[in-house]
């Protein structure tokens, strides 16, 4: 069975306090590997995907990388409109298994 | 012009009543989803239609029904509700073959089941 396991559970940041969260897999068949944001109160938004080991991809202060096992995402000198929750996903065939997540938070 | 819309957003009911939510898109999109958020956040699929035909039929007990009239439109029927069913459930739509696991998701509708 796929599994996708993100690490911390939670971050608490000071505004400008660049850090990576992680997010280790575990899946035959990788077509894919799925950041998302998650707002409270609202459905996950989608970031970036990436396919292959080496691939990186950016956004603002976004940046996710991606190696055989495990992919991160880095964000560089935060925002308090960072704070959300992160989610990771893998894809086989049309399935995205989804890991818990990662609750940013970012103070000013 | 929402993409992905659910209705209703918030649902209270008792044990043992049928509940349905509905979803459209006017994204286009080949493919829709439904999933369960619990409380502690996690994101677990149960449904998936193309083009109308299920796709995905998680570990999911049969009181739960979905219903695809056309490509736009994925609902879900809840027969018999318990207190487990209590969470938040999330509609998603993405287009088919490689482009699957780009979803796009609704605001949820958060079941409460008393």
């Amino acid at each position: 069975e796929d599994q996708v396991t993100q690490s911390p559970e939670a971050l608490r940041l000071q505004e400008g306090e660049s850090s990576s969260l992680n997010c280790s897999y575990t899946v035959s068949g990788l077509r894919g590997l799925f950041w998302y944001r998650q707002d409270p109160g609202k459905g996950p938004e989608f970031l970036f995907t990436l396919y292959s080991a080496g691939e990186e991809k950016e956004k603002e202060r976004l940046k996710a990388t991606l190696t055989k096992k495990e992919s991160f995402l880095h964000i560089t000198a935060p925002k308090p409109e960072d704070s959300a929750t992160y989610l990771c996903a893998v894809r086989r065939d049309y399935k995205l298994s989804f890991g818990a997540g990662t609750t940013v938070t970012v103070r000013a | 012009d929402t993409a992905v819309s659910q209705t209703p957003k918030y649902l209270v009911t008792q044990m043992g009543n049928d509940k349905s939510i509905k979803c459209e898109q006017n994204l286009g999109h080949d493919t829709m989803y439904w999933y369960k958020q619990d409380s502690k956040k996690f994101l677990k699929i149960m449904f998936s239609y193309n083009n109308k035909e299920l796709i995905i039929n998680e570990t999911v007990p049969n009181r739960f029904s979905p219903k695809s009239p056309d490509k736009a439109h994925l609902n879900l029927h809840i027969n018999s509700l318990e207190l487990g069913d209590s969470a938040v459930y999330f509609c998603a739509s993405s287009p088919g073959g490689g482009g699957a696991g780009t979803q796009y998701f609704g605001p949820g509708t958060r079941l409460t089941v008393l």
